[in-house]
């Protein structure tokens, strides 16, 4: 199968403090790893594409400087939400593919609470 | 317009049914589709994935893609309690953005 790991599975901080959530592949090789946020009851809100090797590409209204993106190698992609802000709180969830356009497999999310 | 539109719900069925989730689309470019079954607080799994126009089956579940009629459907057979969950249908085309677009997600409950 295709395995993504997500760490942490919740992580609860104080406002103004940074945040890493880190998300691997474990069996594969991916080229390209995607962030997503989700609200209660809502769909997948995508956030940012990284290529490993190169700079995310942040959907319009993701704050690139607050979200920032780093896809070292081809098994880890994090994402660390700097200065939070309890409105940050929500439930961030990472995907890999393999190669480009083909099937994402979603890691098990994380729950960030802001306080 | 949405690129993707799936129906809410909620669903709610007696165990033992047939479920029919749907999807219809806009973006002729969409190549390959999936169908993911996300429970409350995890991420999404991956149940289904497909190419080509027709049906492909696993186990209790069945995908149906009509690229003519921009439709694509998975069918959950002998439905149980266990598979109730949101379940997603998401689609992405072989050039350009490489991001997979979603339906809005269909909240099944399987009724004992």
């Amino acid at each position: 199968g295709a395995v993504v790991s997500q760490h942490p599975s919740w992580v609860i901080c104080k406002s103004g403090t940074s945040v890493k959530i880190e998300c691997r592949s474990l069996d594969f090789q991916a080229t390209t790893m995607f962030w997503y946020r989700q609200f209660p009851k809502q769909s997948l809100m995508l956030m940012a594409t990284s290529n490993e090797g190169s700079k995310a590409t942040y959907e319009q209204g993701v704050e690139k400087d607050k979200f920032l993106i780093n896809h070292a190698s081809l098994t880890l992609s994090t994402l660390t939400v700097t200065s939070a802000h309890p409105e940050d709180s929500s439930f961030y969830i990472c995907s890999a593919s393999r190669t480009p356009n083909t099937e994402a497999f979603f890691g098990q999310g994380t729950r960030l609470t802001v306080v | 317009q949405k690129e993707v539109e799936q129906d809410p719900g909620p669903l709610s069925v007696p165990e033992g049914a047939i479920v029919s989730l749907n999807c219809t689309y806009s973006n002729s470019a969409f190549q390959y589709f999936m169908w993911y079954r996300q429970y409350s607080r995890k991420g999404p799994e991956l149940l289904m994935y497909t190419y080509s126009s027709g049906n492909k089956e696993d186990g209790r579940f069945t995908a149906q893609v009509d690229k003519s009629s921009k439709y694509i459907s998975l069918f959950i057979r002998d439905s149980q309690p266990s598979d109730s969950a949101t379940y997603l249908c998401a689609m992405i085309g072989i050039q350009g953005a490489q991001k997979l677009v979603f339906g809005q997600g269909t909240r099944l409950t399987i009724n004992p």
